[in-house]
């Protein structure tokens, strides 16, 4: 139980493009997901938290507008890069609280952008 | 603020050795604790946790970790590692409704 799928795993893009990144809780509903960076050989950054049928909440220094966050359903989130730029190249990461609460939280598998 | 400290960015190991991994919290309350392991290119796998009760949790793969609160820490061990083993190890600690990451453990794996 609670697995969280990640779609697509990996993207390239040209510059100045938007690429759109799914997230999903397979087998619970997710009212909170979060949305993490990963450059490589170090930690995850919390990008965004996520609550279905409101605003996402951004972490300070993360830019709204170019990563937009959707929470449509309770199994579905969505993060979108906007007019992406090879700086924006890195492994995002989505999780969902678990149905236990205590801050529990499953992980996708990622995904790979790639910016040429 | 909260954080999480993990001292050793990079350990290596034998196979079949013993294995601790270290974890430093700050925290003010009674913390959340999580250990996750990543494999290259994948996410997070939660190995164990602890919330409240026996310091001394088990987790998946043989790995259990110590909650020592006079010492703000929450280590991780294994009797004996196996090569599978080799990945990058997450402390966490949940506060103020997010987790919050160590900068994580390199573990290598020498035959």
């Amino acid at each position: 139980g609670a697995v969280v799928s990640q779609h697509p795993s990996r993207v390239i893009c040209k510059s100045g493009t938007s690429v759109k990144i799914e997230c999903r809780s397979l087998d619970f509903q997710a009212t909170t997901m979060f949305w993490y960076r990963q450059f490589p050989k170090q930690s995850l950054m919390l990008m965004a938290t996520s609550n279905e049928g409101s605003k996402a909440t951004y972490e300070q220094g993360v830019e709204k507008d170019k990563f937009l966050i959707n929470h449509a359903s309770l199994t579905l989130s969505t993060l979108t890069v906007t007019s992406a730029h090879p700086e924006d190249s890195s492994f995002y990461i989505c999780s969902a609280y678990g149905t236990s609460g205590n801050y529990e939280q499953y992980f996708g598998p990622g995904t790979r952008l790639t910016v040429t | 603020a909260q954080s999480v400290t993990q001292p050793d960015i990079h350990i290596t190991v034998s196979e079949g050795a013993s294995l601790e991994l270290r974890c430093n919290y700050s925290y003010g309350a009674t913390p959340y604790l999580f250990w996750y392991v990543q494999s290259p290119g994948q996410g997070l796998q939660l190995l164990l946790k602890y919330f409240s009760g026996d310091t001394l949790v088990q987790g998946i793969k043989g790995f259990e970790a110590e909650f020592k609160r006079s010492q703000s820490s929450f280590n991780l061990r294994k009797p004996s590692v196996h090569w599978s083993d080799a990945a990058e190890y997450f402390c966490a600690v949940g506060a103020a409704g997010k987790l919050i990451f160590g900068q994580g453990t390199e573990l290598s794996v020498k035959p």
